[in-house]
């Protein structure tokens, strides 16, 4: 079983859809969680934490299920600059950061 | 603003050529690092460090090496190249851990083709 696992996609939604991912991990004692974007052809980027009460950054929730040992992405009202690869990131109790594969999404006019 | 730089976007090597990937930043961070990307495999650390000098390896450190002269240059160095090395490479730095931020900067990558 793969250390951190993502649905790979693609996940092609219209505008305005609301869409979300999950990502699964393997180790219960991971300690923090975090989800980067990488648009095509470039570097990956943090796109935000994913905290034990969930966060909010504007249309971008973050939830984590410590007891499923999986977190979450939801995306509201999904604009096309939203198009991107969505990566998982997992810091195992080594401190090391275990990057899922990452999940496509195109939303489309 | 936060840099990291990769001194190749694009490189193009004959298999059995020592290939040199340089990475520079400028943010004075401790760690830096470098990954593969592959299609459907995701993002695989090669090698790390933590410090001027020292390296560790990564999950992946077969077929390359590593070397730190100076905190802000890590580079990447593959001495017989393989076809089978034909991937992205990313380099990566941050901060000593506070408190596993979890934010890593990443230069624009490199792509590498080996023939």
């Amino acid at each position: 079983r793969k250390e951190v696992e993502q649905d790979p996609g693609p996940f092609n939604v219209p505008e305005g859809a609301t869409v979300a991912f999950n990502c699964t991990y393997s180790n219960s004692a991971s300690q923090s969680f975090f989800w980067y974007r990488q648009d095509c052809r470039k570097e990956p980027k943090l796109l935000m934490s994913v905290y034990s009460s969930g966060n909010e950054d504007g249309r971008f929730t973050a939830q984590l299920n410590r007891a499923s040992q999986y977190i979450s992405l939801l995306i509201r009202d999904s604009k096309l600059s939203d198009s991107a690869t969505y990566l998982c990131v997992v810091i195992s109790p080594g401190g090391k950061l275990i990057f899922g594969q990452g999940t496509e999404l195109s939303v489309k006019p | 603003d936060v840099k990291v730089t990769q001194s190749s976007r694009y490189l193009v090597k004959r298999t059995g050529e020592k290939v040199f990937l340089e990475c520079v930043q400028d943010m004075d961070h401790e760690n830096m690092f470098w990954y593969r990307q592959d299609p459907g495999l995701g993002l695989r650390l090669i090698y790390f460090s933590y410090d001027v000098k020292m390296k560790e390896k990564g999950d992946i450190p077969e077929g390359y090496s590593v070397s730190r002269e100076k905190k802000e240059r890590f580079s990447l160095i593959l001495e017989s190249a393989s076809t089978n090395q034909t991937s992205m490479y990313l380099c990566a730095s941050s901060f000593r851990d506070r408190g596993n931020t979890g934010e890593l900067f990443f230069g624009e990558g490199s792509r590498l083709t080996v023939l």
